[in-house]
């Protein structure tokens, strides 16, 4: 069974870079048919998307974010990344990643990560 | 952008009401439109697909329906475990999500 993990620093200092890895276990990543995604909650909000990155490394982000982030995939160590820079308070929240699941009849996010919070404070 | 406005906000029913909750998107998404469960602390979960299909293993009691810009979420009879917050999520144009419905036990 394919399961998500969330992995990377806790806190960020303001202007840094906030860089979080999602290791992917139970399958490839490889696999045809998927894709790699990225969210964020602030606290007491909704779900916040990030973006995706594709098998062949073709990415899509959220418009509001899409000058400070970026998302990649390691095939070889079989996760993917988010790397948000120029961070401030206002991105402290708990970021998730998702498995994208695409066929004809269905474009899901169909198993998620547990989430990590990630802090933005001097 | 796609804007998903979904409504409301919050509700408080007792265990075994109906539990309707509605999304509208700002433009045309067909059945391109998804919901999910999220309960503090644990991986969101995905319930229905392409606006009306049951995910695999979910129970029936969820339901899922509409096309265009006007869907409908419902619960035929809540139970105890059903208290999150449940999300729409438009996939017509990148990624959208509603803004959560956050239901509550009387």
């Amino acid at each position: 069974q394919v399961q998500l993990r969330e992995s990377g620093p806790g806190l960020v200092k303001p202007s840094q870079t906030l860089s979080l890895t999602c290791s992917v276990s139970g399958g490839s990543i490889t696999r045809g048919g998927y894709y790699w995604s990225w969210f964020r909650q602030h606290s007491g909000k909704g779900l916040d998307w990030i973006g995706y990155v594709y098998n062949s490394g073709r990415t899509y982000y959220n418009p509001s974010l899409k000058s400070r982030v970026s998302i990649s995939i390691e095939t070889s160590n079989n996760q993917f990344s988010l790397r948000l820079n120029s961070v401030t308070a206002a991105d402290t929240a708990v970021y998730y990643c998702a498995r994208g699941w695409y066929n004809s009849i269905r474009n899901t996010f169909d198993i998620w990560g547990q989430g990590t919070m990630v802090t933005v404070s001097s | 952008d796609i804007q998903m406005t979904q409504s409301p906000s919050s509700l408080s029913a007792s265990v075994g009401d109906r539990v309707t909750i509605t999304c509208q998107a700002s433009q045309d998404i067909t059945t391109n439109l998804n919901w999910y469960q999220h309960k503090p602390g644990k991986a969101p979960k995905l319930l229905i697909f392409d606006a009306s299909n049951l995910e695999t293993g979910v129970p029936s009691r969820f339901r899922g329906s509409g096309s265009g810009t006007d869907f409908t979420f419902t619960i035929s009879s809540l139970q105890p475990e059903d208290i999150a917050s449940y999300y729409c999520q438009q996939y017509e144009d990148l990624v959208t999500f509603g803004g959560g419905t956050k239901v509550e036990v009387k």
